[in-house]
Parts: structure tokens; C-alpha cells; sequence
């Protein structure tokens, strides 16, 4: 089974603060991440996605991968309390066409 | 922006009712998914589709069926619905190329 791991939490930080999420994965064919928010209620929306090794910024949030580790991470800089929502690390082996979901972790901002 | 349409945003069937829910892209998307999401359990692939009258399982097809006779239009069939199967269900379509999820705005089951 492939797998993609998070940590459930809830991740609790300080408004303006970084927070920074995590997640591992099990299959090394996995060739593109993607990261989705979730508001309680509401469908995922994609927010990043990476498929390169290294960082890729977009406004406060950056995603960073590293294939030899198998980990993926998205870091949320100047967090706002509208950031908490849960996230949703996916990865995608393009020879399956479909997105394996790691359950979600749960982040806080409180102002 | 793509646009993904659920037809019902929250449904409440009885047990034993056939249940329908129809989603609608407008993209032009090749690929098209169904999944249920309840507390615990994240997200759970119920079936999906990579073309016209196309369908595969996915982890959890048991009590679920599915249609697809028009690229634009993916449909779950609750065959029988029961308790079990009240849950969040999920919507998403993508195009083959490598790219993620688009997802519907979710109908809420409940199933009495």
C-alpha cells in the first residue's frame, strides 16, 4: 500500500509566526506533491503543488521536497488566524494517475 | 477556473433508498473520482473514471456504483443506501497530465 504520512496534530502557533507542516511518503515513484487547505465543511483547495527537489515559493507559503528522504513540507510564513485549516499533503506516481491523500494535519493560529 | 458541480450540497435519504449524485465539470477533464471523507479517516477513493464510459475501483467500491456517459458528467449510485455510507462525499476531476485534483464543493450525506 502507498502511503503518505502527516502528523494529525492540531499544530498550534502564534499569529506571524512560521508554521511548518510535514509529511513522508512511502512510494518512490511518486514524482509530484501537492498541498491542500481544508476549512472545516468545506472541500480541499489546492494551494502548492512541487515537483522538482528544492523549494518553491508562492507569496507566504513555500514547498519544499526532498525525494532522497521521501519528505515534503510546506512552510507558512506571517501565519494568520483565516491559516487554520487542515492540510492535505497528496502525492502522484504518474504511472497510477491518481493522488494518494495523507490524512491531514490540523494547524491553529491564534492572534 | 475549472469548475467542479456538485448537484446537492447536503441530502438526506432513507435506508434502503437508491441515491444519486451527479457532478459536472467544465474543463474538459479526462480524469474523474468520487471519494467519502469522515473524521479519522481522511479521504477514501470510491471509484474513479479516465474516459467516457470508463470506470475503476478504487479502495472502498463496496455498496457504491458509478456512471459516466458523457465527459463532462460523473455519477454515484448509492445502491442501497444504509447508515454506514453517511459521510462528506467528494467530487474531483483532473486532466491527464500530471496535474491535481480539482474538487466539487462536497454533499453531505446522511443517510436515516
Amino acid at each position: 500500500q502507498k502511503e503518505v504520512e502527516q502528523n494529525s496534530g492540531p499544530l498550534s502557533v502564534p499569529e506571524g509566526a512560521i508554521a511548518s507542516l510535514n509529511c513522508t511518503y512511502s512510494d518512490r515513484g511518486s514524482q509530484s506533491f501537492f498541498w491542500y487547505r481544508q476549512y472545516s465543511g468545506k472541500s480541499p483547495e489546492l494551494i502548492m503543488f512541487i515537483y522538482s527537489n528544492g523549494d518553491k515559493e508562492d507569496g507566504r507559503f513555500t514547498a519544499q521536497l526532498n525525494k532522497a528522504s521521501q519528505y515534503v513540507s510546506l512552510l507558512i510564513r506571517d501565519s494568520q488566524p483565516s491559516d487554520s485549516a487542515t492540510y492535505l499533503c497528496a502525492g502522484l506516481n504518474t504511472g497510477f494517475q491518481k493522488l494518494v491523500f495523507g490524512t491531514g494535519t490540523r494547524l491553529l493560529v491564534s492572534p | 477556473d475549472v469548475k467542479v458541480t456538485q448537484s446537492s450540497r447536503y441530502l438526506v435519504k432513507r435506508t434502503g433508498e437508491k441515491v444519486f449524485l451527479e457532478c459536472v465539470q467544465d474543463m474538459d477533464h479526462e480524469n474523474m473520482f468520487w471519494y467519502r471523507q469522515d473524521p479519522g479517516l481522511g479521504l477514501r477513493l470510491i471509484y474513479f473514471s479516465y474516459d467516457v464510459k470508463m470506470k475503476e475501483k478504487g479502495d472502498i467500491p463496496e455498496g457504491y456504483s458509478v456512471s459516466r456517459e458523457k465527459k463532462e458528467r460523473f455519477s454515484l449510485i448509492l445502491e442501497s443506501a444504509s447508515t454506514n455510507q453517511t459521510s462528506m462525499y467528494l467530487c474531483a476531476s483532473r486532466t491527464g497530465q500530471g496535474s491535481g485534483y480539482t474538487f466539487g464543493s462536497g454533499t453531505r450525506l446522511t443517510v436515516v
